[in-house]
């Protein structure tokens, strides 16, 4: 079965300051794994995604995350956060074997502080 | 291209109703994938169909149930709702055969009295 957590449901930063969206996953099979916003009233934007091959993946908005297979995490990264970032990013995995069904996390809500 | 569409975009029904909830993927995905959100339970997978065959479902009882059309174009049904069905329901189409990035639309705001 497949499952991913969310560390921290909160976080907030300062402007400029680095962001770190923490997700860690469980996984039977090779994961496949993506990160997700949300703005309100919105649906899910695609940030990034890993399938295989690299394990530093860059997405939109200057984002990027790591596959640490030894530690099952997939933490978002950003350098220097925009108030633009404030929103709900959700972690998502899949196992590649049963179609689209993916498994999200509980989503970590960022503020960006002026 | 068009993104998905999901119609209605809110709604307001009362216990014991049944609804339909629209979506159209993005032109050629054949893949569509509907969601509950709820602030409680986040985001839980209902049911994916790929070519008009539901080909997972997640773990909700019968009163949740979907469709495909052969134009990819999927509806859920709720039947018999009651207060706990109040969420956003989400739905995501995605291209190709196999796991895909999925493209959500903008959902519906599903409120039951």
């Amino acid at each position: 079965a497949q499952s991913v957590t969310q560390l921290g449901s909160h976080v907030s930063v300062s402007e400029g300051a680095l962001v770190l969206l923490r997700c860690n996953y469980s996984s039977s099979v090779p994961p496949y794994l993506f990160w997700y916003v949300q703005y309100p009233n919105q649906g899910l934007q695609l940030l990034l995604k890993y399938t295989t091959g690299a394990t530093l993946v860059k997405g939109i908005n200057g984002f990027e995350a790591e596959f640490k297979k030894s530690e099952t995490s997939f933490h978002l990264t950003k350098p220097s956060a925009h108030m633009s970032d404030a929103a709900e990013y959700f972690c998502a995995v899949s196992d590649g074997r049963t179609g689209n069904q993916f498994y999200f996390g509980t989503g970590t809500s960022l503020t960006v502080i002026p | 291209k068009a993104g998905v569409t999901q119609t209605p975009r809110y709604l307001i029904k009362t216990r014991g109703q049944q609804v339909t909830l629209s979506c159209s993927p993005i032109s050629g995905h054949r893949s569509v994938s509907w969601y509950q959100q709820t602030p409680g339970q986040g985001l839980q997978f209902l049911f994916e169909y790929f070519s008009e065959t539901q080909r997972n479902k997640g773990n909700f009882p019968g009163r949740f149930s979907g469709r495909q059309f052969s134009n990819s174009r999927s509806e859920m049904n709720v039947s018999t709702l009651e207060l706990g069905d109040s969420a956003l329901y989400l739905c995501a189409s995605t291209g190709g055969t196999g796991v895909g990035e999925q493209y959500f639309g903008p959902g519906t705001r599903l409120t039951v009295t």
